[in-house]
């Protein structure tokens, strides 16, 4: 099983429109987790943390359920801005953080 | 501004030769990284440095080798020895390398066989 495993999509939603990631992650013992947003040809960048009671920011809400080892991204109101790859990243424990390969999304006109 | 900076944005490199991709950050961090991403592909450490004077082998570093002498520094060289070298490099850091934080990205470096 893969340390982080995300969906590569593409995502192909309309403006305005809620979209949801998911990404599963094994190791167990992992106490940290984020997302990242990563635009073509540039360096990821933190888009947020994700708490283990859930925390929003704007139109961004994120959510991690331990007991199945998987954390969410939820975007409400999509804009044509938000067309990037959403990575899921992931503390292991004893090594550094362990990046997922990416969900793809475009928001479509 | 604190930040990442790698140098250069991209570099070419001839066969059988060696080439050093730069990292500086002015942000105190203890730890830094090296990522290698290839097209649309996920992102690959290669090397990593949790203290001055100490690193550790990634998941990838065969064909490469880094130094951490200062600890805003930490270069990273491709050798003749990598055949495939042809991929985004990105370096990153953080403030210690198995905590809960973030890492911080450059803006990377693109390497090319001529």
């Amino acid at each position: 099983r893969k340390e982080v495993e995300q969906d590569p999509g593409p995502f192909n939603v309309p403006e305005g429109a809620t979209v949801a990631f998911n990404c599963t992650y094994s190791n167990s013992a992992s106490q940290s987790f984020f997302w990242y947003r990563q635009d073509c040809r540039k360096e990821p960048k933190l888009l947020m943390s994700v708490y283990s009671s859930g925390n929003e920011d704007g139109r961004f809400t994120a959510q991690l359920n331990r007991a199945s080892q998987y954390i969410s991204l939820l975007i409400r109101d999509s804009k044509l801005s938000d067309s990037a790859t959403y990575l899921c990243v992931v503390n292991g424990g004893n090594t550094p953080l362990v990046f997922g390969k990416g969900t793809r999304l475009s928001v479509i006109a | 501004d604190g930040g990442i900076t790698q140098s250069p944005k991209y570099l070419f490199r001839k066969e059988g030769q060696n080439v050093t991709l730069s990292c500086e950050q002015n942000l105190n961090h203890d730890a830094m990284y090296w990522y290698r991403q290839d097209p649309g592909q996920g992102l690959r450490l290669i090397y990593y440095s949790q203290i001055v004077n100490d690193f550790q082998k990634g998941d990838i570093a065969e064909g490469y080798s880094v130094s951490r002498e200062k600890k805003e520094s930490f270069p990273l060289t491709v050798t003749s020895a990598q055949k495939n070298p042809t991929a985004f490099y990105l370096c990153a850091s953080n403030g210690q390398s198995l905590g809960n934080q973030p890492q911080h990205f450059g803006d990377g470096t693109r390497l090319s066989i001529l």
